[in-house]
């Protein structure tokens, strides 16, 4: 069955470095959604990633779907206390709608 | 609008009990998903309906959960019986159109359920 995986697991940085998480797909995606969760929160939606080779800004942080829609990055520019949390890829297979969710990377900033 | 609502947000058993969550979806939403999240398992989807039709319910760990959807405005996700390793935070989301376009799911708070 449709895998995604993501790497880290867990990511320690200090407050302004740079933070990435990648997802990659056993199968090709139709889709690939990200979301973050805070402590003791629930996942809520960033973006949605659709096209081949797609890239998508939201402030510092910046999105990429891969050229054959198999695999994700969340890039985060200069990190802040805010951004802690567990940051989630959930992919949708080609002709399903079941989205499988990564097991997320959790993101520590020390101030 | 209120958002996703799930209740109890807390539930303590003891096993063997009988436990049922809540889920209000939002309104107009057509989609309706049930996950469990553990940090071994991380988050599962355990069944998924449309118009309040089940559709995939392949994560459903055993016979021991079930869930329905009576209605566009309610579904429950039961197990009977409880056990200690269903001990987890139960997330129902709403979603208005996941086949296309920007079919973001909105998460419910939780409920978080201890069995002892």
């Amino acid at each position: 069955g449709q895998q995604v995986m993501q790497i880290p697991q867990y990511q320690h940085v200090q407050e302004g470095e740079d933070f990435t998480t990648y997802c990659n797909s056993s199968t090709t995606l139709s889709n690939i959604q990200w979301y973050k969760q805070r402590p003791g929160g629930h996942p809520v939606f960033l973006i949605q990633l659709v096209k081949s080779g797609e890239v998508k800004k939201q402030k510092r942080l910046t999105f990429q779907f891969g050229e054959a829609k198999k695999n994700s990055s969340l890039h985060i520019t200069a990190t802040q206390t805010t951004d802690v949390g567990t940051y989630f890829c959930a992919g949708r297979d080609t002709g399903g709608f079941k989205t499988i969710f990564g097991a997320g990377t959790r993101l520590f900033v020390k101030a | 609008d209120a958002g996703v609502i799930q209740s109890p947000r807390h539930e303590v058993t003891e096993m063997g009990q009988e436990v049922t969550l809540r889920c209000k979806p939002i309104s107009g939403h057509d989609y309706l998903f049930w996950y469990r999240q553990t940090m071994m398992r991380g988050l599962e989807l355990l069944i998924y309906f449309n118009n309040n039709v089940p559709i995939d319910d392949s994560g459903m760990p055993e016979d021991r959960f079930s869930a329905k959807m009576p209605n566009a405005s309610f579904s429950t996700l039961k197990i009977q019986p409880s056990e200690p390793r269903d001990s987890a935070v139960y997330f129902c989301a709403s979603s208005s159109l996941p086949g296309q376009g920007a079919a973001e799911q909105f998460f419910g708070p939780g409920t978080r359920l201890t069995v002892l």
